[in-house]
């Protein structure tokens, strides 16, 4: 059962345009959400996250934005740079360790 | 400060067989979470442990049991391997009473089950 879900499995983009990554969620009771960056032979590293208090959260170029209603959040990139081609993994958790992850998206900024 | 490190970095095992991966959590954590990624998909949570005790499993079967030694350090043990096993399992870290995302996650170890 796939409680998180990102449906695009890749995303290309231009050098200095906006990446937006999307996610969306099932689950209720899932009250902290968390975006990885993952590149190959690496593990995933933290990147940004929201509490579901909030609605938005901002780190420099990246922003995460909280949809409780829909159960949707996306990760915005501005500007994207050649450095963040990687995959992108949105995951949940319900007020514990236990992470859900969704499949990744694979961000491909072009030159 | 050495992360989290995770051996052996590849391994390719027959189906039936047992194995046996280890992982070495970042300094000062004492909690280890091990997860599988199939390809093509994201990381599932296997389980957790805490003060040498498994402290909460994912959807797995009994053949994945686990282990966790007085230096925090932790082993993941497949038995009767499946080829639906191959897949890379992740290791992370954590601080018990620590902020979520500070879990840190090493390499990952790649078994292939043939």
């Amino acid at each position: 059962d796939q409680q998180v879900k990102q449906n695009s499995p890749s995303l290309s983009v231009q050098e200095g345009r906006i990446s937006i990554l999307n996610c969306d969620y099932t689950n209720s009771m899932f009250d902290y959400f968390l975006w990885y960056k993952k590149y190959p032979a690496e593990g995933p590293t933290f990147l940004i996250s929201i509490s579901s208090i909030k609605d938005k959260n901002e780190d420099g170029r990246f922003t995460v934005f909280l949809n409780k209603s829909a159960k949707h959040l996306s990760l915005h990139i501005v500007p994207s740079q050649p450095g963040d081609s990687a995959v992108y993994f949105c995951a949940a958790s319900a007020n514990d360790y236990k992470l859900s992850f969704g499949a990744g998206t694979t961000v491909t900024v072009r030159a | 400060d050495a992360g989290v490190t995770q051996s052996p970095t590849h391994l390719i095992k027959t189906r039936g067989q047992q194995v046996t991966l280890r992982c070495s959590p970042k300094s000062g954590h004492d909690t280890v979470s091990w997860y599988q990624q199939a390809l093509g998909q994201g990381p599932q949570f296997i389980f957790q442990y805490y003060e040498e005790e498994e402290r909460q499993r994912g959807n797995f079967p009994d053949r994945f049991s686990g282990h966790q030694f007085p230096n925090y350090s932790s082993e993941l043990n497949v038995n009767a391997l499946l080829l639906g096993d191959s897949a890379l399992y992740l290791c992370a870290s954590s601080s018990t009473g620590g902020l979520i995302y500070e879990q840190y996650f090493g390499p990952g170890t790649r078994l292939t089950v043939t």
